[in-house]
């Protein structure tokens, strides 16, 4: 059966650095997704994707954050100066539809020290 | 704005006991009812859906949830649990206008043989 594969599984980086959280989508989607979870806390949309460009995008979703398709396959998540509150686990999403049926990815963790 | 509310944060139950997880949302346009499972270290699994058309609306492993949309509900029941369903249960809603999903903070069923 498909699925959404995301690496790595778990990031551990240093506050200011650069993270890249990439992302498989399932083949023959066209809509794509970020969603992160803090611990202890509710699942929250990050960015929407769709057409080679951002659709939606929320509040947490500033100038450190940025996405990209940079091939046919790849999405990819880039924090670009990673702080203490973005210690969360990160999930890719994607959808053949905009129905809202979304297939998620298991998750990657990341700890910023 | 949008909001899922989820109640109870943990569910005990026994096996092949009947469980009501709660779920109730406000939402000032028409939107989309989800439940997702999140089974320990794995990514989120979409458990069953409503659109339109009927209100009780059937997933996988023999979990059903009812929309009511006078008290604005969409609860997911099972009429008998397995140790097997024993995982975190998200409720969520995609308002009809946006592409996000929008999670409640999650039930955490525990089923006891």
């Amino acid at each position: 059966e498909p699925e959404v594969t995301q690496t790595p599984s778990h990031q551990v980086t240093q506050m200011g650095q650069e993270v890249i959280l990439r992302c498989v989508p399932i083949s023959n989607h066209l809509y794509f997704y970020w969603y992160r979870q803090i611990l202890g806390q509710k699942v929250e949309f990050l960015v929407s994707f769709y057409n080679n460009e951002i659709s939606e995008k929320s509040e947490i979703f500033d100038d450190q954050f940025s996405v990209e398709r940079p091939d046919g396959s790849n999405f990819t998540l880039k924090i670009r100066s990673t702080k203490l509150e973005d210690s969360a686990m990160y999930f890719c999403a994607s959808t053949g539809s905009n129905t809202g049926e979304l297939f998620f990815g298991e998750g990657s963790r990341l700890t910023v020290l | 704005a949008q909001s899922v509310t989820q109640l109870d944060s943990q569910v005990p139950v026994f096996e092949e006991a009947p469980v009501e997880l709660r779920c109730n949302y406000s939402s000032s346009v028409s939107v989309y009812l989800f439940w997702y499972v999140q089974y320990p270290n794995q990514g989120l699994q979409l458990l069953l859906k409503y659109l339109s058309g009927s209100t009780l609306v059937k997933g996988i492993n023999g979990f059903e949830a009812e929309f009511n949309k006078s008290q604005t509900s969409f609860h997911l029941r099972k009429p008998s649990v397995h140790i097997s369903d024993t995982a975190e249960y998200f409720c969520a809603v995609r308002p009809w206008n946006t592409d996000k999903l929008i999670f409640g903070t999650g039930t955490r069923l525990q089923v006891f043989p």
